[in-house]
């Protein structure tokens, strides 16, 4: 059961430069996320999707893009990286419905460095 | 402007005592509230959660308590084992602002033989 696959763990950029975290989900969750957490913070909510197609922004989405063309993959995109954007990245999923707890899924994390 | 807060930071706890750890909240429109559990390298796993209508919800040694008057939760562990120690977030759904969770800043919890 692989659960939430990110990609990769670490990164260093430097300011400037662009990538994509990569994100995986085999649930067949209809809600995936991403969410970053900086040193001795709680994660703030940087973009969101309902499904595929669908994107929306959350809490911290300046910087950053996203897309959604399947079900199970959610990359998030760094196009200029800046020293604000150090952190670590965590993508999570969640299936929605009539009964919807807020339970969600997290993968292990991806820490970036920008220099 | 915080939503949920974790007041305290850090808390060492006995082996074998109960852990209390709190939470406040300001959005009285909050749907859910959940408790996840981290250790270091590794995401947030979800540990339980109660419903805004509800007042206690418990399972096996972790018990959520929740206040709507005084907009306060808490989690009780009981009793408390060395496998414990980890960072616990306190987490509110709804609110009518955008989908997922929001986040308070954790309270590391520390579990001394």
């Amino acid at each position: 059961n692989a659960g939430v696959t990110q990609t990769p763990k670490f990164r260093i950029l430097k300011i400037g430069q662009s990538m994509t975290l990569q994100c995986a989900q085999d649930m067949n969750h209809n809600y995936m996320y991403w969410y970053r957490q900086d040193p001795g913070m709680g994660l703030k909510l940087i973009y969101y999707s309902v499904g595929a197609g669908i994107t929306d922004k959350g809490e911290v989405p300046n910087g950053y893009n996203v897309s959604r063309s399947t079900t199970e993959d959610f990359p998030l995109r760094l196009e200029l990286a800046a020293p604000s954007q150090t952190s670590v990245y965590f993508c999570a999923s969640s299936l929605i419905g009539t009964e919807n707890t807020g339970e969600l899924f997290f993968g292990e994390g991806s820490r970036l460095t920008v220099l | 402007d915080q939503q949920v807060k974790q007041n305290s930071p850090s808390l060492s706890v006995q082996e074998g005592r109960i852990s209390i750890l709190n939470c406040d909240y300001t959005n009285s429109m909050f749907d859910y509230f959940l408790w996840y559990k981290k250790y270091p390298a590794e995401g947030p796993t979800f540990l339980i959660s109660i419903s805004s209508i509800k007042d206690k919800n418990e399972d096996g040694r972790f018990t959520v308590f929740l206040n709507k008057s005084a907009k306060h939760l808490s989690l009780h562990i009981v009793p408390s084992q060395p496998g414990d120690s980890a960072v616990y977030f306190c987490a509110a759904l709804g609110g009518g602002g955008a989908d997922g969770l929001t986040f308070g800043k954790g309270t590391h919890l520390i579990i001394q033989p």
